[in-house]
């Protein structure tokens, strides 16, 4: 039984680097969820997906963000030339159904990003 | 403007001495308010999800409760293992595809 899960739990990047994010979630949910939670605060939005599709990236916080589920399981967060603000952790979500249902996120324990 | 208060921000309780968590909002149009546990270094934990005012539901030590504008998450005789960060979020109405977080209450529960 297998939950979510996040790889790498922590990189360290220098600033202007690139860096990716995986996540593999919950086999068979359609719903996944990417979240940046800052130290102290809670998680903040960043983009949804339902299967492949990208319903909603309107969270990103620039156009250095790209979220990517090709093929409706396992999802990528690409963050280019990576700046000091982005050092948080991101969190990644999954849920059983579409989202316009009732139904709880499973979160993975998440990726401590840190841009030196 | 959409926003979730959770207060208060730090809470320290004796083993035994009970107490509650707020969370209020200021939405749109609610379609449902959950509430989550973090433990450090860990992702959030599904506790409970509420839809309606009125609506109370809970497990072991913890109670939830919505009003129209805010929760309460109870705890009864905590232990120390219930310390952690208890986070409320909000899913709306007509935007459902986001789900907004408060900042959480860190408790901490001393024996």
């Amino acid at each position: 039984g297998a939950g979510v899960s996040q790889s790498p739990r922590y990189k360290v990047a220098k600033r202007g680097q690139d860096v990716a994010l995986r996540c593999d979630p919950i086999s068979g949910h359609v719903s996944l969820f990417w979240y940046q939670q800052a130290l102290g605060q809670g998680p903040e939005f960043l983009t949804y997906f339902q299967n492949e599709a990208q319903l909603d990236k309107s969270g990103l916080p620039s156009d250095r963000f790209f979220a990517e589920r090709p093929e409706g399981s396992v999802s990528t967060l690409k963050i280019q030339r990576t700046q000091q603000e982005d050092s948080a952790v991101y969190l990644c979500a999954s849920s059983l159904t579409a989202v316009n249902s009732h139904n709880e996120q499973f979160f993975g324990p998440g990726t401590r990003l840190t841009v030196l | 403007e959409d926003q979730v208060t959770q207060s208060p921000e730090a809470l320290r309780l004796q083993e035994g001495e009970s107490s509650s968590l707020n969370c209020s909002y200021t939405v749109s149009g609610l379609r449902g308010l959950f509430w989550y546990r973090q433990d450090p270094g860990k992702g959030p934990e599904f506790l409970f999800t509420l839809y309606s005012a009125g609506e109370e539901k809970e497990k072991e030590r913890l109670k939830a409760t919505l009003t129209k504008k805010e929760s309460f998450l109870h705890i009864t005789a905590p232990k120390p293992e219930d310390s952690a960060t208890y986070l409320c979020a909000v899913h709306l109405r007509g935007n459902f595809n986001k789900f907004y977080f408060g900042s959480g209450t860190k408790l901490n529960v001393k024996p």
